[in-house]
């Protein structure tokens, strides 16, 4: 089946730091998703992507939709001890129908404070 | 509002035998989505329901499975009969009808033993 490759699987930085990880895929997709799960909680949409190349922030939160639509990436500026939580990417194949997202396996941010 | 509720929240039987997991949606919400993330793996669409109809079963794993969303309001997920290899974290999701973020509700962790 379709695949995401998310990298890194598991990060551990120090509070302050800017943090970057992404997802490749040989499919093209037509939505990029990007979900942070909380401990004993559903994952929680941070930023969705809808164009190829749409730049998008939420506060400190950037991410991108990749030109060849078959990557995205997420960057987070300044973590602080609330960032810490699994981040998955998620995606939408054309023609596939709503909802029916293929993620990656996660990354699991630590931060130290 | 509340919001995307699942229960029970955790799960423990023994192979062979049955369960059955509740999503009860945000009010409103014709999407209903079940997802599954094995341990250490992807998240992985099981299937969409728009009101009571199953839109989108291609996710299913197999015929022990059976999903239902009488009269078009909660949804049941029943596994019978249960095998090791069902393991892992169910989550529900809902949506607005026409192409709306994903609510996820927190899960319910089934361990077969």
């Amino acid at each position: 089946g379709q695949q995401l490759n998310q990298s890194p699987q598991s990060m551990f930085i120090q509070e302050g730091e800017d943090v970057s990880m992404n997802c490749t895929s040989s499919s093209i997709f037509n939505t990029w998703l990007w979900y942070k799960q909380d401990p004993g909680e559903g994952p929680v949409l941070l930023i969705a992507l809808y164009k190829a190349g749409e730049l998008t922030s939420n506060g400190r939160l950037t991410a991108q939709f990749g030109i060849t639509r078959k990557d995205s990436f997420l960057n987070i500026s300044a973590s602080i001890p609330s960032d810490v939580g699994i981040y998955f990417c998620a995606g939408q194949l054309g023609g596939g129908s709503q909802g029916n997202l293929i993620f990656g396996k996660g990354t699991k941010l630590s931060v130290k404070p | 509002e509340a919001g995307v509720t699942q229960f029970p929240s955790h799960s423990v039987i023994e192979k062979g035998q049955t369960v059955t997991l509740r999503c009860d949606p945000i009010s409103g919400h014709d999407n209903l989505y079940w997802y599954r993330r094995v341990m250490g793996k992807e998240i992985k669409f099981l299937l969409h329901f728009v009101k009571e109809s199953k839109q989108d079963e291609s996710g299913m794993p197999n015929n022990r499975f059976l999903a239902e969303r009488t009269g078009g309001t909660y949804s049941t997920l029943k596994v019978q009969p249960a095998e090791l290899e069902d393991s892992g974290v169910y989550f529900c999701a809902s949506s607005q009808p026409i192409a709306g973020e994903l609510f996820f509700g927190e899960g319910s962790r089934l361990t077969v033993l």
